[in-house]
């Protein structure tokens, strides 16, 4: 069965970095677009990033442009989120989901919070 | 602001009906049969339950239904139980480059 485990997040002073994991299992990683989505509590989902099948393609939302940085290892199905230059505004719940014509599969999320 | 419009809180009593709508552009919803629905109930992760509008995935219950007119699609929830009470976000592909957007979500109370 399909499974998507993120990890990496924590608490984290503004200005820092995090890197998040996403290791899949049970189908073919590497046919697949994969995506970032965000909560922040109490609110609404908000699309982060995804990243195509061969890493070619690419998409930020403008909040995390220039400070965020997706990437993926076919080799060891897994997505990544890179977070640098983290604000109060970035404390989110981080959902990594497969993509297709819809978010089929999502992750149980991995908790960010940014705070001094 | 959402990109998609829905209305912030809907309820029902068990046993009936209620939709949700979700408004969007022709850029978005009315411009392709790209619509889903989520469910997420509290502390959990979102689920699939419509897809491309009007499908459901294997294992949703067929209580659930989505429908599509113009720039808005709508979800239908039949026979309402005490556990569908949860946040519903609908989301469509769109032609920006954003790929996809979400509406801001609706929180299903049932009575």
């Amino acid at each position: 069965q399909v499974q998507l485990v993120e990890s990496g997040g924590g608490l984290v002073k503004p200005g820092g970095s995090l890197r998040l994991s996403c290791a899949a299992s049970g189908f073919t990683f590497s046919d697949y677009y994969m995506s970032w989505i965000r909560q922040a509590p109490g609110k609404g989902l908000e699309w982060v990033s995804y990243i195509s099948s061969s890493g070619s393609t690419i998409y930020y939302a403008d909040s995390v442009k220039g400070r965020f940085t997706i990437s993926r290892d076919n080799a060891k199905n897994s997505l990544y989120l890179q977070m640098n230059s983290l604000r109060a505004e970035d404390t989110a719940v981080y959902y990594c989901a497969r993509l297709s014509s819809n978010l089929d599969y999502w992750g149980q999320g991995t908790l960010v919070t940014v705070s001094s | 602001q959402s990109a998609l419009t829905q209305p912030a809180s809907v309820s029902g009593s068990p046993g009936q009906s209620i939709t949700i709508s979700c408004t969007g552009t022709s850029s978005d919803v009315g411009g392709y049969n790209y619509v889903s629905w989520y469910q997420q109930h509290p502390g959990k992760a979102p689920k699939l339950m419509i897809y491309e509008v009007s499908n459901r995935p294997s294992g949703v219950s067929n209580r659930f239904s989505g429908s599509k007119s113009g720039n808005t699609a709508s979800l239908t929830i039949s026979g309402l139980q005490a556990e569908d009470e949860a946040d519903y976000y609908c989301s469509s592909y769109t032609s920006s480059s954003t790929l996809a957007v979400f509406g801001g979500g609706t929180k299903l109370t049932v009575l």
